[in-house]
Formats: C-alpha cells, sequence, structure tokens
C-alpha cells in the first residue's frame, strides 16, 4: 500500500479536463509544499510535471497545473490530448524516516 | 541539458550485492544545488525513494529507513558519477531502479532505468 492515496484510473474525452487527486498527510503534503507529479508512459522512466505544488519546470505545456488543498494534491490537465495517455504519480516529502513518499499512480486513458 | 546514463548487471543472486552506476552529463555530482537520487518501481512497491547523496560545503547522504541497513549511495568525483549498492539482496529486491537528479525534493532528471531481478 502507497504512502499517499491515488485514484487508480481517471478518463476524460480530448479537449476535455480531469483532476486526479492525491492524499496524505499533515507530515507530507498537508504540512509542506513540497509536492511534485510524474508523468509515465509504458516503458519509460517518470517525467516531472509539476514540482513544489504548482510549479511547471521548462517545457512542460501550461495545460498541466497543481493545486493543494489540506492533506489533499491534485493535478488538473486541460485540453486533453491523446498524448497525455499515462500514468500520473504524485510525490511529496515527509517528515520521518522515509523523506520522499508516492503514491500508487493513476493511469489517465484519453477516450 | 542533463543526461544520466545508467549501467549494471540485470541479474543478481540472493544475497549477493546489487551494484548500479549513473554517469552524469550536462552537470556536476559535485553542483551544490542538486541531489543525486535513486529510486526503484516494482509492481507489488509501486515507486520507492531510497536514498541520494549531495554536496553542501561536505558529502551528505539520506537513505530511505527501509533499506537504510543495506544500502550505500557514493559519489565520484573523478568521474562525474554516483553509484548505488544494495546489499543482501532478496527477490523482493527486484524492480526498475532508476537514478535521478534532485533539487530540492522533486527530481527533474532521471536515467533510463535498469531492471534488476534477484533470482538464483
Amino acid at each position: 500500500q502507497s504512502a499517499l492515496t491515488q485514484p487508480a484510473s481517471v478518463s476524460g474525452s480530448p479537449g476535455q479536463s480531469i483532476t486526479i487527486s492525491c492524499t496524505g498527510t499533515s507530515s507530507d503534503i498537508g504540512g509542506y509544499n513540497f509536492v511534485s507529479w510524474y508523468q509515465q508512459h509504458p516503458g519509460k522512466a517518470p517525467k516531472l510535471m509539476i514540482y513544489e505544488v504548482n510549479n511547471r519546470p521548462s517545457g512542460v505545456s501550461n495545460r498541466f497545473s497543481g493545486s493543494k488543498s489540506g492533506n489533499t494534491a491534485s493535478l488538473t490537465i486541460s485540453g486533453l490530448q491523446a498524448e497525455d495517455e499515462a500514468d500520473y504519480y504524485c510525490g511529496s516529502y515527509r517528515s520521518s524516516d522515509t523523506l520522499v513518499v508516492f503514491g500508487g499512480g493513476t493511469k489517465l486513458t484519453v477516450l | 541539458q542533463v543526461q544520466l546514463q545508467q549501467s549494471g548487471p540485470g541479474l543478481v543472486k540472493p544475497s549477493q550485492t546489487l551494484s548500479l552506476t549513473c554517469a552524469i552529463s550536462g552537470d556536476s555530482v559535485s553542483n551544490n544545488n542538486a541531489a543525486w537520487t535513486w529510486i526503484r518501481q516494482s509492481p507489488s512497491r509501486g515507486l520507492e525513494w531510497l536514498g541520494r547523496t549531495y554536496s553542501r560545503s561536505t558529502w551528505r547522504t539520506d537513505y530511505a529507513v527501509s533499506v537504510e541497513s543495506r544500502i550505500t549511495i557514493k559519489p565520484d568525483t573523478s568521474k562525474n558519477q554516483f553509484s548505488l549498492q544494495l546489499n543482501s539482496v532478496t527477490p523482493e529486491d527486484t524492480a526498475v531502479y532508476y537514478c535521478a537528479r534532485g533539487s530540492s525534493w522533486d527530481l527533474n532528471y532521471w536515467g533510463q532505468g535498469t531492471l534488476v531481478t534477484v533470482s538464483s
């Protein structure tokens, strides 16, 4: 069982918006602004899409945005495209012996 | 552009040591703003952060408590790379291992991944 909780799957049609949630505790998401989101296509390494809750690395589309409320972080993808179909993982700093924890991943299907 | 190239065996026998290396181009392992990290991914355990090494005037390491007694992550400044050693492996250590460059607590560049199978 992963430290952070994500839905197993979400889906949407091209052009729509979807949101993926990631729930933790006050020791990780709720206590710090060190939430990251990663996109992973099959057989590839994860790619950083959002860091420190709502910041996009250079080169990442502005269709991707992040937010946080309490112990839950969210990733929103607007204007869905076929290439967005992938697994998405959240990650967070945790003030414990683990230091960094991840969610179990959410499979995004673009219908 | 930072690139990370992993190398190491894909098959390790139980009780032996898993050893992987991550060669860095486009950055320096001594960069005071970076942290050089190992992560693994398996169907049973998902993504698991293992530890990191970084230079902040002196070299430091942080390890996940789940592997703390078995893991060593070391920089090699002469070759601009860093390594992972995991001792006393069991089949539960079978996973795809990734090296990554972090800044703060995110991981902004990743290696290609190495599938390591623990089996006799």
